[in-house]
């Protein structure tokens, strides 16, 4: 089956600071999502990003469909940025597989 | 974004007993929802895919009769957690699909004693 990678598996980075998550994926898709899963164990939608690039805030996510990855931007990071951050590829019937996970904690 | 509950968000129960929970999608239809199980620092694995009307389709080396999908209408899919063991402890999650993206519940994490 498909195979989803994340990296880095973990991060530490001091607020302000910048930073880059990476999604690799083995397989076309026909969907993408990033997500972020706070201490409380809720998904959060951050993009539905299946190619291309999006904005929202101080977060931005680009994917490229025909080189099978996809990156997530975070800028100017606060303390409340620190939990889980997923992406997740999906299929025709919308099913969806997750990556590992990238672990961020971001420090005061 | 669109809404989607759980109920309950915490349960406990004795070895050999069942559990239910539910999922609704608050804000929108949806005739597909999905089922997730997640343990600790691990990450989602899709356990069935719950379509409204018809059976649920499970994935590989998912027990079908321990782990009971009812898609009864287009807001509510539940998951029933049969003669419930300690090895079935662990972080529950379901989520629904409007036309593009999927939305998630809260979670329900599952205690087996």
């Amino acid at each position: 089956g498909i195979q989803v990678e994340q990296s880095p598996p973990d991060l530490i980075l001091q607020e302000g600071a910048n930073s880059t998550l990476r999604c690799n994926f083995s397989d076309s898709v026909n969907n993408l999502q990033w997500f972020h899963q706070n201490p409380w164990g809720q998904l959060i939608n951050l993009f539905y990003i299946p190619s291309g690039t999006k904005q929202n805030g101080r977060l931005s996510a680009t994917t490229v469909a025909t080189e099978r990855y996809s990156l997530l931007y975070i800028s100017s990071s606060q303390t409340t940025d620190s939990g889980v951050y997923f992406c997740a590829v999906g299929f025709q019937g919308g099913k969806l597989i997750f990556g590992q996970g990238t672990e961020l904690s971001v420090k005061p | 974004g669109a809404v989607v509950s759980q109920h309950p968000s915490r349960v406990i129960c004795k070895s050999g007993t069942s559990v239910k929970i539910e999922c609704r999608s608050l804000d929108f239809q949806a005739t597909t929802m999905f089922w997730y199980r997640q343990f600790p620092k691990q990450s989602l694995m899709l356990m069935a895919t719950s379509n409204e009307g018809s059976k649920a389709t499970y994935e590989q080396g998912v027990e079908k009769d321990k782990f009971l999908i009812n898609h009864a209408s287009l807001t509510l899919s539940t998951l029933t957690v049969t003669s419930a063991h300690p090895e079935d402890s662990s972080f529950y999650i379901c989520s629904a699909r409007d036309q593009y993206e999927q939305y998630f519940g809260p979670g329900t994490r599952l205690t087996v004693t």
